[in-house]
């Protein structure tokens, strides 16, 4: 099973909004990562935030992590049309050699309207 | 700078043929890996390579070999195709290490079809 589960599925919103993106995990994390993906496309990585980090921010991307409730949020303020793509979470559990194996979410795609 | 590289971007196969993914990373990355990525399931790891002569088995490695064949180049086999393996193939790398925290790499995909 995914080790991340994401919520919402699916996300429509009109440009200017912020759009909120959810993931859930299971087991300890090394660090929790954030991806993007277009149509068609390879993803894209957008932010990283450690296991001992509560909060980070990246251009008009804001991402917590709550380990104690093993989850995390992806929030995109004031949208644009170029925003709209699929949204994926990994998990690093780290360890020995799994360092750097990620175990990806099943994503939420961002529909943002002009 | 072309990062990770996939070869071919598209493929289609008969039932029971064989055929090689190619990728190759020029970021000098330690490890790498192949995900398949089907609708409503994400990405699932098949295979890794945390370096180079080592490779373990992901989540679902049934019907596929891997070949670590240097440290830029990471290839995966489908021995006899079947069409459940329909999916588009991902080849990731990293630099991946003891403490370390960093991202992944994707290069564009293999859209594979197996009829």
């Amino acid at each position: 099973s995914q080790q991340g589960e994401e919520d919402p599925q699916a996300l429509s919103i009109q440009e200017g909004e912020n759009a909120t993106m959810n993931c859930s995990y299971k087991t300890s994390i090394n660090n929790l990562q954030w991806y993007r993906q277009n149509s068609g496309r390879g993803l894209v990585h957008l932010i990283l935030i450690r296991s001992n980090e509560r909060e980070k921010h990246s251009g008009r991307l804001r991402v917590t992590l709550d380990t104690s409730k093993k989850s995390s949020s992806l929030l995109i303020t004031a949208s644009r049309a170029a925003d709209t793509a699929s949204y994926f979470c990994a998990t690093d559990a780290g360890g020995g050699t799994s360092y750097g194996k990620l175990t990806f979410g099943q994503g939420t795609i961002l529909t943002v309207h002009p | 700078n072309a990062g990770v590289t996939q070869t071919p971007k598209f493929q289609v196969l008969k039932t029971g043929q064989s055929m090689t993914l190619q990728c190759a990373q020029d970021m000098n990355h330690n490890s790498m890996y192949w995900y398949r990525q089907d609708p409503g399931m994400g990405l699932r790891l098949i295979y890794y390579s945390a370096s180079e002569g080592t490779t373990d088995k992901g989540e679902v490695p049934n019907g596929y070999n891997v070949s670590r064949l240097n440290k830029r180049e990471f290839s995966l086999r489908l021995e006899s195709a079947a069409p459940s393996q329909t999916s588009v193939y991902f080849c990731a790398s990293s630099a991946q290490g003891w403490g370390m925290n960093t991202e992944a790499f994707f290069g564009q995909g293999t859209r594979l079809t197996v009829v």
